[in-house]
C-alpha cells in the first residue's frame, strides 16, 4: 500500500521488555519522524532522521533507540519498557527539497502501546 | 522557551461560525514554516494548512486560513462556517531549518462545534 504505515497497530507489553515499532513509507522520503504522543503534551520529537543511516534525537530519546538502515523503513525500539512509555506513537515523514522548511510532514496511523 | 505555544486548551463554536485558533512561536531563524493540523477523535494526524516564513499572503486553504503576523510571531488559523466534522484538536507545528529541520509542535486546541 502506498503511504505511511505503521506496526503493531497495538500493543500490550510488560515493564522491562523490548519493544520494537515499525515505520514503513513508500514516498521514499528523506526525512523520518517519531512522535508520542500524551494527554496534555501535544506531539513531542522522540527521534528523528534526515536520510538514511543519519538520526538525531529530539526532546524525549532517553529508553528509545531507533536506526534507518534504508530510507523506507525507521524502526523505534525501547530496549526496556517502562509504563512511563504507555502512549500512542506516531511516526511521520516529509520531503526535504527546495526549503525543507516548507515541507510538511505526513503521519502513520500510531501505535497504541500499553505498558504493564 | 515554548517554541509554539496554544494558549486554548478548549473552543466552542456555533455551526456555520467562523473560529479562530490562536498560535505564537518563538525562532530566531529567518527560514521556518509554520503548519497546522487536525485530529480527530478516530487519532489520525491530518495536515491542513502551511505558511512560510516568506511568504507575504496569507495561506488559504478552502475554509481554512492561515491569520500570519511576523512581527507578533502569531499564526492563528481561522475556520470559516464551521462544521460539525470540525470538531477535533488542531495543532500548530513549527519547522526550523536551523534546528535540523525538525518539527516543533503546540499542546494543541480541543474544537467543538455545537449544532
Amino acid at each position: 500500500d502506498a503511504g505511511i504505515t505503521q506496526s503493531p497497530r497495538y500493543k500490550i507489553t510488560e515493564t522491562g521488555r523490548q519493544v520494537t515499532l515499525m515505520c514503513h513509507q513508500t514516498w521514499s522520503h528523506s526525512y523520518m519522524f517519531w512522535y508520542r504522543q500524551d494527554l496534555g503534551h501535544g506531539l513531542r520529537l522522540i527521534y528523528y532522521s534526515a536520510a538514511a543511516d543519519i538520526t538525531d534525537k529530539g526532546e524525549v530519546p532517553d529508553g528509545y533507540v531507533v536506526s534507518r538502515s534504508k530510507t523506507e523503513n525507521f524502526p523505534l525500539t525501547l530496549e526496556s519498557a517502562t509504563r512511563s512509555q504507555t502512549s500512542v506513537y506516531f511516526c511521520a515523514s516529509s520531503e526535504s527539497g527546495r526549503g525543507t522548511s516548507t515541507e510538511t510532514q505526513y503521519f502513520g496511523p500510531g501505535t497504541r502501546l500499553l505498558v504493564l | 522557551a515554548q517554541k509554539i505555544t496554544q494558549t486554548q486548551p478548549g473552543m466552542f463554536v456555533q455551526e456555520k461560525e467562523a473560529v479562530t485558533l490562536d498560535c505564537t512561536y518563538d525562532t530566531s531563524d529567518q527560514s521556518y514554516g509554520l503548519f497546522w493540523y487536525k485530529q480527530p477523535s478516530s487519532g489520525e494526524m491530518i495536515f491542513l494548512i502551511y505558511q512560510g516564513s516568506y511568504d507575504e499572503q496569507n495561506a488559504t486553504e478552502g475554509r481554512y486560513s492561515l491569520n500570519f503576523q511576523k512581527a507578533r510571531k502569531s499564526a492563528n488559523l481561522v475556520i470559516s462556517a464551521s462544521q460539525l466534522g470540525d470538531s477535533a484538536m488542531y495543532f500548530c507545528a513549527m519547522r526550523e531549518a536551523n534546528t535540523g529541520n525538525q518539527f516543533y509542535f503546540g499542546t494543541g486546541t480541543s474544537l467543538t462545534v455545537i449544532p
